[in-house]
C-alpha cells in the first residue's frame, strides 16, 4: 500500500535514447511534482501539476515533458538523454498546491546516462 | 523568491545528547516551514512544519523545531539523540506554490 510508488526504481541508458518514469499517488491527493536531486543530493523542482494542470513548471530542458492522465498519476518523458541528466528523480505529491500540507515524496528513480 | 539556508554541511553529535540542525529562510509573507529526513536510497520523509501559532512544534520521531520570526530561523531540535537518526535533514519553505529546499544537513549520530 505504497502511498507514493515510481517505477522504474533504476535505469540505465545511453546517451540519446527517450525513457519515462512513472509514478502513481493512492493518497487522493490534488497535486503531484516531479523534483531532480543531484549528485550532492541538491533538490531542485522541475514541474507541479494541480488537478492535471501544469502549476509549475522551471527552466527545465524541453527535452522533459512531464503528462498526467488524471490527478492520480505523473509521468515524466525524456527525449534524447544527455550525460548530465543522470541523478535521481523523485515524484511527490501534496494534498494542495499551496499553503501547510507537506510533500510526501516516493522512493526515486536512479537515471544512469552512459 | 523565497530561499532556504542551512549553513551546516554536517554535524556530528553524540548519542544522548541534544541535537540542532539549523535553518534560516526568507520568503515574502508568512512562512510555510518544514523539515523532512531521508535516509539512503530513499524518498524525503515529512517530520514537522510551522504554519502558524506556537513558535515551537512538535513532529515525529521526538523531533521539534523552534520558529523564530526575528531570526528568520526554524532550527530542528531533539533532546537526546539516537544512532538511527543519523540521515540527510532538509529544511524547507513553501511560498505560491513551490517548495523549496534547502542543501540538506547531514547528520552523524555516534555510539
Amino acid at each position: 500500500d505504497t502511498a507514493v510508488s515510481q517505477t522504474p526504481k533504476y535505469l540505465v541508458t545511453q546517451m540519446g535514447n527517450d525513457k519515462s518514469i512513472k509514478c502513481e499517488q493512492n493518497l487522493g491527493h490534488d497535486t503531484m511534482y516531479w523534483y531532480k536531486q543531484d549528485s550532492k543530493k541538491f533538490l531542485k523542482i522541475m514541474f507541479s501539476y494541480n488537478n492535471k494542470e501544469l502549476i509549475i513548471n522551471e527552466t527545465v530542458p524541453n527535452r522533459f515533458s512531464p503528462k498526467s492522465p488524471d490527478k492520480a498519476h505523473l509521468n515524466l518523458h525524456i527525449n534524447s538523454l544527455e550525460l548530465g541528466d543522470s541523478a535521481v528523480y523523485f515524484c511527490a505529491s501534496s494534498q494542495a498546491p499551496t499553503g501547510g500540507s507537506p510533500l510526501h515524496f516516493g522512493n526515486g528513480t536512479r537515471l544512469t546516462v552512459t | 523568491a523565497q530561499s532556504v539556508a542551512q549553513p551546516e554541511d554536517q554535524v556530528n553529535v553524540a548519542e544522548g545528547n541534544p541535537l540542532t540542525v539549523k535553518c534560516t529562510y526568507s520568503v515574502s509573507g508568512n512562512p510555510y516551514l518544514f523539515w523532512y529526513v531521508q535516509y539512503p536510497n530513499r524518498g524525503l520523509q515529512f517530520l514537522l512544519k510551522y504554519i502558524t501559532g506556537d513558535n515551537l512544534v512538535k513532529g515525529s520521531y521526538g523531533f521539534e523545531a523552534e520558529f523564530n520570526k526575528s531570526q528568520t530561523s526554524f532550527h530542528l531540535k531533539k533532546p537526546s539523540a539516537l544512532v538511527s537518526d543519523s540521515a540527510l535533514y532538509f529544511c524547507a519553505v513553501r511560498g505560491g506554490f513551490k517548495t523549496i529546499f534547502g542543501a540538506g544537513t547531514r547528520l552523524f549520530v555516534k555510539a
